[in-house]
């Protein structure tokens, strides 16, 4: 069956835009999360969802924020984008609503540069 | 906070060398961990995993990883490393229940020479 699907996969967006992001998680994953990763920082976490309800929020300020839909897909946006928001940002998804036995599976990506 | 250290950042080894990568957690209660490892170029793939149960955990590829509660250490071995090995490697932890969050170490750059 088909992955973890991200678009777009590249992405060059000026300072001040503001950018959208896709995930469509594994077919019948309910659970889906975004990272941030840059060669500094490596990979942080910036939000999970389940069943359309965010049940943790990772340290990003409020320009980051994300949703997600009842089919499971999901969408983050990033506001008033800054050049140290350029990064790969990462989804991934699971069946499950909690860590306990089920696995995580990442999708390749959507990488964003901001000029 | 929960942190997730990973004391080695580039490894190089020789084929056929013996791998072992170091991974340290500080949370004192239920953890579920991880190691992911990321090719050039390719997504994160799940190394193995350990919920319970065996705290010597096998997984893909001739990787295996022991879970020592007492030291809160989830280190990842390999007795004989390839060139095809060459990534970058993640430790990963899920602190408690009821979420899938992962809090990643700052990962380790092995390289494989031939």
């Amino acid at each position: 069956k088909a992955g973890v699907t991200q678009t777009p996969r590249y992405l060059i967006k000026t300072r001040g835009q503001q950018v959208t992001l896709s995930c469509s998680p594994i077919s019948g994953h309910r659970s889906v999360s975004w990272y941030q990763q840059t060669p500094g920082q490596g990979l942080q976490f910036l939000f999970e969802y389940f069943s359309e309800t965010q049940r943790n929020k990772g340290n990003f300020p409020g320009r980051f924020s994300g949703r997600q839909f009842s089919n499971s897909r999901s969408e983050m946006n990033v506001s008033t984008l800054e050049l140290g928001d350029s990064a790969l940002y990462l989804c991934a998804s699971s069946t499950a609503g909690s860590g306990s036995g089920n696995t995580i599976y990442f999708g390749e990506g959507s990488w964003l540069t901001v000029v | 906070a929960q942190s997730v250290s990973q004391h080695n950042h580039h490894v190089i080894l020789s084929e056929a060398a013996s791998l072992e990568l170091g991974c340290n957690y500080s949370y004192g209660g239920t953890v579920n961990l991880f190691w992911y490892v990321q090719y050039p170029g390719q997504h994160l793939q799940l190394l193995l995993k350990y919920f319970s149960g065996d705290p010597l955990v096998k997984g893909i590829k001739g990787f295996e990883a022991e879970f020592i509660k007492s030291k809160f250490s989830f280190n990842l071995r390999k007795p004989s490393v390839q060139w095809s090995d060459t990534a970058e490697y993640f430790c990963a932890v899920i602190v408690g229940g009821a979420t899938n969050k992962l809090i990643f170490g700052t990962g380790t750059l092995l390289a494989v020479q031939p």
